[in-house]
């Protein structure tokens, strides 16, 4: 068990750039899930994904969000022109088969848009 | 709709002292709760969970929370505060209630101060 690994822990862009974050969920969890954090708040759920089907989508995610996870493995999110109000730090989680209750934390990825 | 709301973002106590976090849960459908923990630098980790169970629950490193239905609370403690106890810990419940997707909605967090 290695844990949940998210990569690059911190990114710099400038408004109306392109990025895109990795996550690799603990081997076999079949749940993977992406929240985003702000300063002084607890995280937010953005969407999830069971195996490869991404299952739900918060109205946080706007249409410049996207995130897949093809066969099931690692995932990415991708935000597209991307504004000063996304700077957050993103989160990335994943819980075993039946047992979804217990999430796992990845240290994040901390977007700055200047 | 569920939500949870944390009083007091920073608590300060003494090594050795009792730890009290306390959160309060609005929820349309029996809830499930959740205390984790996050370490500077680190992910946040599951402290303890209630699950319509046992109202007291254990969890990791001496720490317990206590469902009170009549007070929407699921305080957490700690009978005796170590220095490594320092850190931000969030109140989560989960969405839908019952129906657990993994789904959570957190509070804005306690950071907890331990001084010696």
């Amino acid at each position: 068990d290695t844990g949940v690994s998210q990569d690059p822990r911190h990114k710099i862009t400038k408004r109306g750039q392109n990025v895109t974050f990795r996550c690799d969920p603990i081997s076999e969890h079949n749940r993977l899930y992406w929240y985003r954090q702000t300063l002084g708040q607890g995280p937010e759920f953005l969407t999830y994904f069971q195996n490869e089907a991404q299952l739900e989508k918060s109205r946080l995610l706007s249409d410049r969000f996207s995130a897949e996870r093809p066969k099931g493995s690692f995932s990415t999110l991708e935000i597209q022109r991307t504004e000063q109000g996304d700077s957050a730090m993103y989160l990335c989680a994943s819980s075993p088969t039946g047992n979804n209750e217990k999430l796992f934390f990845g240290s994040g990825t901390q977007l700055s848009v200047l | 709709a569920q939500s949870v709301t944390q009083l007091g973002s920073h608590v300060s106590v003494s090594e050795g002292a009792l730890v009290l976090l306390r959160c309060n849960y609005s929820s349309s459908v029996p809830p499930y709760l959740f205390w984790y923990v996050q370490y500077p630098n680190q992910g946040l980790q599951l402290l303890l969970k209630y699950t319509s169970a046992a109202t007291l629950v254990k969890g990791i490193n001496g720490f317990e929370a206590e469902f009170k239905k009549s007070e929407t609370s699921f305080h957490l403690t700690k009978p005796s505060a170590h220095m490594s106890d320092a850190a931000e810990y969030f109140c989560a419940v989960s969405d839908l209630g019952s129906s657990n997707t993994g789904k959570l909605i957190f509070g804005q967090g306690t950071t907890l101060q331990v001084k010696p």
